[in-house]
């Protein structure tokens, strides 16, 4: 199956500073990745879509300044949370869609993030 | 937009007996229907999808029903064992559009 790297698996970091999340997909080409932010105990719930070469749609309630989403290739996708809060503290996981339009989602292994 | 529901939050079974995960989906226009097992920490993993022009799919002890109709589908696990104990998370997507989850079972499959 389809392969999606995921780095770093965990953070920690002080607030306000900047924390990026890369997303990789190691065998295959992805046109579309998505953002996913998961609380303890809770739901998958999506950050953005990230299509390669064209800025990230975000979903309500999701502050694009805050979460920056880049897609320049194929292969990589980064999140960058800026000026990190302890509100932000959540696992971060991505998603990566096939180049045809597969519409099976292969994800990463998720970033535990921690906002002290 | 889509909306999934999924019921129940909790579920414990002994081992060796069924368990059955049930969600609902609000947009007819979905037509694809993933199930994720995930474990603590860990990414969910793919374990069964069905699609709109099936009504049932089985793969060993899981299988996945689909009513169209009633816009709802159906995880089934026979035979359980301690290691199906994970959460559950059902999902729905129009054809290569992004996902929208249910909001997870936790399974204990009590030995």
């Amino acid at each position: 199956g389809a392969v999606v790297s995921q780095h770093p698996s965990w953070v920690i970091c002080k607030s306000g500073t900047s924390v990026k999340i890369e997303c990789r997909s190691l065998d295959f080409q992805a046109t579309t990745m998505f953002w996913y932010r998961q609380f303890p105990k809770q739901s998958l719930m999506l950050m953005a879509t990230s299509n390669e070469g064209s800025k990230a749609t975000y979903e309500q309630g999701v502050e694009k300044d805050k979460f920056l989403i880049n897609h320049a290739s194929l292969t990589l996708s980064t999140l960058t949370v800026t000026s990190a809060h302890p509100e932000d503290s959540s696992f971060y996981i991505c998603s990566a869609l096939g180049q045809y339009g597969n519409e099976k989602l292969f994800f990463g292994s998720g970033t535990q993030l921690s906002v002290l | 937009g889509e909306n999934v529901e999924q019921h129940p939050s909790t579920l414990s079974v002994q081992e060796g007996d069924s368990a059955v995960i049930k969600c609902t989906y609000s947009d007819s226009a979905s037509n694809y229907f993933p199930w994720y097992k995930q474990e603590l920490g860990k990414r969910p993993q793919l374990i069964i999808d069905i699609r709109s022009n099936v009504g049932e799919k089985k793969d060993q002890r899981i299988a996945v029903t689909l009513n169209k109709t009633a816009k709802h589908f159906s995880l089934h696990i026979t035979e359980t064992q301690p290691e199906d104990s994970a959460v559950y998370f059902c999902a729905a997507s129009k054809r290569a559009q992004k996902l929208v989850f249910g909001q997870g079972t936790r399974l204990t499959i009590n030995p």
